[in-house]
């Protein structure tokens, strides 16, 4: 069983959609939740980070994680063609220097 | 400020032949990590290191890899002798000493390995 599942997609939304990624995980010990964008030919980027449950939000991005149902999500509101990426939800056990582990990415392509 | 640069972006050799690659971190940056992504598979997490020191290489698929960050700055990987699921995109991540709550890794565009 893979640590952290998540949906390849890919998901074509229209401009302006509110649109809904999610990952589900099986390690209880994952303490810090976060989502990273890809766009094609470059490395990972950084989105936003949750630490333990909760809610975040950032502009047109939320970020929620529930622990007790190991589920997480993000959220993108008023999407836009630049939002066009690969998502990848992604966890680790403590802040510091610690290795992440990745879901496998979810290819959003917003449509104009 | 420079982001964490890798290099070659792409290589292409034959199975047997050795390959290696760099990847120059952030400059200060403690942490050094590489991560590999396999065809239709998860980045997956590779080792770490903080200066020239191995911290976890856990994830080093088998004696084939060696890391080096010799002197604390950029680090080599190197593949020898390189085999066909050995390709994939290399990732180099680097992120400062540690800190009180999270500390970012931040990624470079990494080198994409085609083993024939």
């Amino acid at each position: 069983q893979k640590e952290v599942e998540q949906d390849p997609g890919p998901l074509s939304v229209p401009e302006g959609a509110i649109v809904s990624l999610n990952c589900t995980y099986s390690n209880s010990a994952f303490q810090y939740f976060m989502w990273y964008r890809q766009y094609s030919r470059k490395g990972p980027e950084l989105l936003m980070y949750t630490y333990s449950s909760g809610n975040k939000e950032d502009g047109r991005f939320t970020a929620q994680v529930d622990k007790s149902s190991k589920y997480i999500s993000l959220f993108i509101r008023d999407s836009q063609p630049s939002d066009s990426a690969t998502y990848l939800c992604a966890m680790s056990r403590s802040g510091g220097y610690q290795k992440v582990t990745f879901g496998i990415g979810t290819k959003l392509q917003v449509i104009p | 400020e420079a982001g964490v640069t890798q290099f070659p972006s792409h290589s292409v050799i034959e199975k047997g032949q050795t390959v290696t690659l760099r990847c120059d971190p952030i400059s200060g940056h403690d942490n050094l990590y590489w991560y590999r992504r396999v065809m239709g598979k998860e980045i997956k997490f590779l080792l770490h290191f903080v200066k020239e020191s191995k911290q976890d290489e856990s994830g080093m698929p088998n004696n084939r890899f060696l890391a080096e960050r010799t002197g604390g700055t950029y680090s080599t990987l190197k593949v020898q002798p390189a085999e066909l699921e050995d390709s994939g995109v290399y990732f180099c991540a680097s992120s400062q000493r540690d800190r009180v709550g999270y500390n970012e890794q931040f990624f470079g565009p990494g080198t994409r390995l085609t083993v024939l």
